[in-house]
Order: structure tokens, then sequence, then C-alpha cells
């Protein structure tokens, strides 16, 4: 199972938007509504920040919203602010219970 | 609070072999799915297995990066997840997480516990 495909770096400043790719296949993405976005920061455990596509756990703010169309999900951080420079990873099912994460974004607020 | 805590980490050689744990707490353990995810030093996440609840008979699915080669087993009873990691290879050195599943969603990880496969 290949690594989704994300892009190795975001950046945006103080209160823009910043909006992270995450594609796969229909063997993954495209077939299942089950991706994922997690954010990292350095030296610390994953943070589950989406799941299901477009749902916010409890305690996540409602800058992060996520979406799909196709074999691609987003993740979309509005309202940038300092804390939200971290690594981010979005996570599929990928059938026949596996399961599969991007290559990570790092994400800088300028 | 839920909370889940890894031991068993350290240094072996490669062929060699080692047992991690994760303690957990703050959650019926028996009702969840645990995962385990594994992050290579300045790489990204990488998931390696997961163990399903009693429910659904225990079972276990690998990543093919360690299957026949890592076995995942839990004790309810102890509220316990394990990794038994046998012929480990330099490329196996990471840190571990154990994390809790709730529909196909990790929610809950734990801090990690390294481990490094060299001579």
């Amino acid at each position: 199972q290949s690594a989704l495909t994300q892009p190795p770096s975001a950046s945006g400043s103080p209160g823009q938007s910043v909006t992270i790719s995450c594609t796969g296949t229909s063997s993954d993405v495209g077939g299942y509504d089950y991706v994922s976005w997690y954010q990292q920061h350095p030296g610390k455990a994953p943070r589950l920040m989406i799941y299901e596509v477009s749902k916010r756990p409890s305690g996540v703010p409602d800058r992060f919203s996520g979406s799909k169309s196709g074999n691609t999900a987003s993740l979309t951080v509005s309202g940038l602010q300092a804390e939200d420079e971290a690594d981010y990873y979005c996570s599929s099912y990928a059938g026949d219970n596996n399961y599969v994460f991007g290559t990570g974004t790092k994400v800088s607020v300028l | 609070e839920v909370l889940l805590v890894e031991s068993g980490g350290g240094l072996v050689q490669p062929g060699g072999s080692l047992r991690l744990s994760c303690a957990a707490s703050g959650f019926t353990f028996s009702d969840h799915y645990m995962d385990w995810v594994r992050q290579a030093p300045g790489k990204g996440l990488e998931w390696i297995g997961r163990t399903k609840n009693k429910g659904n008979s225990h079972v276990t699915q690998y990543a093919a990066s360690v299957k026949g080669r890592f076995t995942s087993s839990r004790d309810d009873s102890k509220n316990s997840l394990y990794l038994q990691m046998n012929s480990l290879r330099t490329e196996d050195t990471a840190v571990y997480y154990c994390a809790r599943d709730t529909d196909a969603a990790l929610d809950y990880w734990g801090q990690g516990t390294l481990v490094t496969v060299s001579s």
C-alpha cells in the first residue's frame, strides 16, 4: 500500500487560510469516507483533528475543516494562528482492514 | 481522562526481538479496537497493525512491512495491548505509538516508545 501524497510544505500569514491536499486512489481515499487528519508538533504524539472526512472531535477549533472530492481529500485551516505551525498527516482506510497515512505536510505560519 | 502509556522500547541488535506494552486507562478498553503506528526518525507516520475488540474475536491485521514478524495482542483483563516484534531490522528503528481506534480514526495516542535496532 503506497502512502497518500501530500505537499511537503504549506504556509500562510497569521489570520490567513491554508489548504493541504491528500491524494490517493479509488482504493483508499476515493473509495471510503474514512479520511482522518492528524496534527503533530515536534517531539509530540499526533492529535486527531478531523475524522470521517469532515467531522471534528470535541475540542478541535472550528477553524479546522475537511472535505473530499474524488481521490483527493483536503484540510483547510482558517484564521491561521502561531500554534497551528506543525506537521499534518492525512490517513485513509484502504480496504481489507488496512490503513494508510499521507506523506505529511509541514505548515509554517509566517 | 483517556491515557495510553507505552513501554518496552530500547536498543536491540538486528535479528533480535522486543516486546512493547501499552497500558490503557480512562475508558472501556475491551470495547475498542487498538492500533500501532510507528515513526522513523525524521520521517512520517506508518500504520503497522490493528487489534479488534473481543466482539470481533481480537482479530489482528498488519501492514505488509511487518506481517509475519510482528504480533499484536491484548489482555482486556489488564487493559493492555502488546506488540511482539521478532526478526528486527535496522529499518524498524522508530518511535512506536499505540492508539485507540474509534470508527477508523485514531482518537487518542500514547507518548510513544523508541525502538532502536543497531549492532
